[in-house]
């Protein structure tokens, strides 16, 4: 799976959009964009993913560019309960042993009042 | 549809003791995934199982580890003569029969002390 790097810490006021970018120059044409959060120590949250367009749900909405070698989470209005650590992973489609995910380090986001 | 289950929800062994972790995924998934996240650290794959299958081992330890999926019933996660280092978050996670994209629910983890 192509590797992903994210800034290790972010800021973001409360109501504001944070927005998360993740770079992964090596993305292959089969390989999937997915964010999940860590809230404290709890298990991870699944929260988007997308292979070239845009996406939006109810948690967030996620912009890839169209060279597919970087893309930004958007969380449109933070709030504390956002506070957390957001893991970029790219994922190959395929099954089998390329299913497993790679968990980076992360971005630290934290959500002020 | 209740999400992925993880019991116990924390446990604590003696060194050399057994440690038995259960996992039941989400209704309807029949993939199994098993992840480790040690003390102050990121979340590391172990292993993936299909029912009654192990589909990918390359995460776990080459001894005293091992992990099923029964046809009825959780998977489990077997640590033998637990040590020191072994304690941790231990994270299931479930996703459906495949697509090419199966998205990977995780449970609430347990968290093993070893004394």
């Amino acid at each position: 799976d192509a590797k992903t790097t994210q800034p290790p810490s972010m800021d973001c006021a409360e109501g504001r959009a944070a927005n998360l970018p993740c770079n992964h120059s090596t993305i292959s044409g089969n390989e999937y964009v997915y964010w999940y959060r860590q809230i404290h120590s709890q298990g991870p949250q699944y929260i988007i993913h997308g292979l070239k367009n845009n996406e939006t749900n109810e948690m967030a909405s996620l912009i890839i560019t169209e060279d597919r070698k970087s893309s930004t989470l958007i969380l449109p209005h933070a709030t504390l309960r956002d506070t957390a650590v957001y893991y970029c992973i790219v994922r190959s489609g395929n099954t089998g042993t390329a299913s497993k995910l790679t968990f980076g380090t992360g971005t630290r986001l934290q959500v002020t009042l | 549809n209740a999400g992925v289950m993880q019991n116990p929800r924390h446990l604590v062994r003696r060194r050399g003791q057994e440690a038995r972790l259960r996992c039941s995924p989400m209704k309807g998934h029949s993939h199994v995934y098993w992840y480790r996240q040690l003390p102050e650290e990121g979340l590391k794959f172990m292993v993936y199982l299909q029912k009654e299958n192990i589909i990918d081992e390359s995460g776990m330890p080459k001894e005293r580890f091992s992990a099923e999926f029964p046809k009825e019933g959780p998977s489990i996660l077997r640590i033998q003569q637990v040590v020191r280092g072994d304690s941790a978050a231990y994270f299931c996670a479930s996703s459906p029969i495949s697509s090419s994209a199966d998205t990977q629910y995780f449970g609430p983890g347990t968290r093993l002390t070893v004394l």
